[in-house]
């Protein structure tokens, strides 16, 4: 059975600290990873990463998929108190359309 | 529309009773999809339409839910006799053309879903 871990499942940090929040994956076919940030109830699509090694950023988020060890992290720099969100990542097959998900990590930012 | 919309935003109901759970997806999507997510973790996969049609409702958890997308646009999840264990966030996501293992699905705001 697929499964998706991230780590840790929460964080507290201080404005301007930088996070790094884990995505680990055991999937029996893998095309893509997928990072969301869920505020309230509604995942916002962050990124979608498919090659090994290719950083994607926007803005202060970033992050990058070793598909040799089966990770990816995301990475959050300078942060700010709109960044607190539960951060979800889920795995992609190639020939299907399920998205499994992690349980998420939920970071929380303090003034 | 802009976006995926979802209401209600928070439905309540006593268990026994039938609930009825609404998607419009961003315009000119075709494939939509049914996730539920309780609390503490990751959604997981209920059904996907690929235009009208069920593809896949391989997730659904038993007989008590059914979903509909009549028009290939605005989908209903129905939940007959709901139990204490439905309660949930119902979310609905849809994506352009549900090309297999390549596309982005978008989420919509969710139905928290609560049977007392």
């Amino acid at each position: 059975e697929d499964k998706v871990v991230q780590s840790p499942l929460s964080l507290v940090v201080h404005e301007g600290d930088t996070v790094t929040l884990n995505c680990s994956y055991e999937v029996t076919n893998f095309r893509s990873l997928l990072w969301y940030k869920q505020e309230k109830k509604a995942p916002t699509f962050l990124f979608m990463l498919t090659s090994s090694g290719i950083e994607k950023k926007s803005g202060r988020l970033s992050s990058i998929l070793d598909k040799k060890e089966l990770f990816s992290i995301l990475n959050i720099t300078a942060t700010q108190t709109g960044d607190s969100a539960v951060y979800l990542c889920a795995s992609l097959p190639p020939n299907d359309y399920k998205l499994s998900f992690g349980a998420g990590t939920t970071v929380t930012v303090r003034a | 529309g802009a976006g995926v919309s979802q209401t209600p935003s928070n439905k309540v109901t006593e268990k026994g009773k039938y609930v009825e759970l609404r998607c419009d997806p961003i315009s000119g999507h075709t494939a939509l999809y049914w996730y539920r997510q309780s609390l503490g973790q990751g959604p997981e996969f209920l059904i996907y339409f690929q235009g009208t049609g069920a593809a896949d409702d391989s997730g659904l958890p038993n007989d008590r839910f059914f979903a509909v997308r009549p028009e290939g646009s605005v989908s209903t999840l129905k939940i007959q006799r709901t139990e204490r264990g439905d309660s949930a966030v119902y979310l609905c996501a849809s994506s352009l053309t549900g090309r297999l293992g390549q596309e982005t699905q978008y989420f919509g705001p969710g139905t928290r879903l609560l049977v007392l």
